[in-house]
């Protein structure tokens, strides 16, 4: 079946620094991929998406590439802050399907 | 918008008791999940309903739970009865769409259930 694998975290980073946490994923067709953010004590919040092979989403500074080739789909951040402190989510959705498969989460903190 | 919007925000109750968790999703959304949180087993689907149908609720853990839509703009979620291993929190997210793979799911901020 459909599934999300993610770096496990905790990753912790100072400010400004580069962010970079894996996601690779397995699906049978051809799925939309997600990035969700949760902030404490928060529900998770939509970051970015990309619907298709080489596709990018890209919000508030967060990028991730759609590669089909190696079934990834890698959040990247060059700059760092304080407020992105969270919980990060790869998700894909598969075609036909209503069901939103999401990965274990890594958990980000980034010290002053 | 207001966004989807879950009650109450905490729920303390003692083991045996009913639980009623309850859901408003985005007015014009057709789908509605709801997920349960815990620090072992992540986030976990137990049922969406589209069109106020439910589609799946092979999630759901047994028979203590149930979940209902009785309209577009409402949906409970609730557990008879409850015990300690229930503690976790509970999210309700609502989509627009047809089920396919395009369509982005919008969450509320959850219901931290404590069972004693």
């Amino acid at each position: 079946g459909d599934s999300v694998t993610q770096m496990e975290g905790p990753v912790t980073l100072s400010e400004e620094a580069f962010l970079t946490i894996n996601c690779t994923y397995t699906a049978t067709g051809y799925p939309s991929l997600f990035w969700y953010v949760q902030y404490p004590g928060e529900g998770l919040q939509l970051l970015l998406k990309a619907t298709k092979a080489d596709d990018k989403g890209s919000n508030k500074g967060f990028e991730a590439t759609y590669r089909k080739e190696t079934t990834s789909f890698h959040l990247e951040k060059g700059s760092v802050q304080v407020s992105d402190s969270a919980v990060y989510f790869c998700a894909l959705r598969d075609t036909g399907g209503f069901k939103t498969i999401f990965g274990a989460g890594t958990r980000l903190f980034v010290k002053a | 918008d207001a966004g989807v919007i879950q009650s109450p925000r905490h729920e303390v109750t003692e083991m045996g008791q009913e639980v009623t968790l309850r859901c408003k999703p985005i007015s014009g959304h057709n789908s509605l999940f709801w997920y349960r949180q815990t620090m072992m087993r992540g986030l976990e689907l137990l049922i969406y309903f589209n069109n106020n149908v439910p589609i799946d609720d092979s999630g759901m853990p047994e028979d203590r739970f149930s979940a209902k839509m009785p309209n577009a703009s409402f949906s409970t979620l609730k557990i008879q009865p409850s015990e300690p291993r229930d503690s976790a929190v509970y999210f309700c997210a609502s989509s627009f769409g047809a089920g396919v793979a395009t369509d982005t799911q919008y969450f509320g901020p959850g219901t931290r259930l404590t069972v004693l």
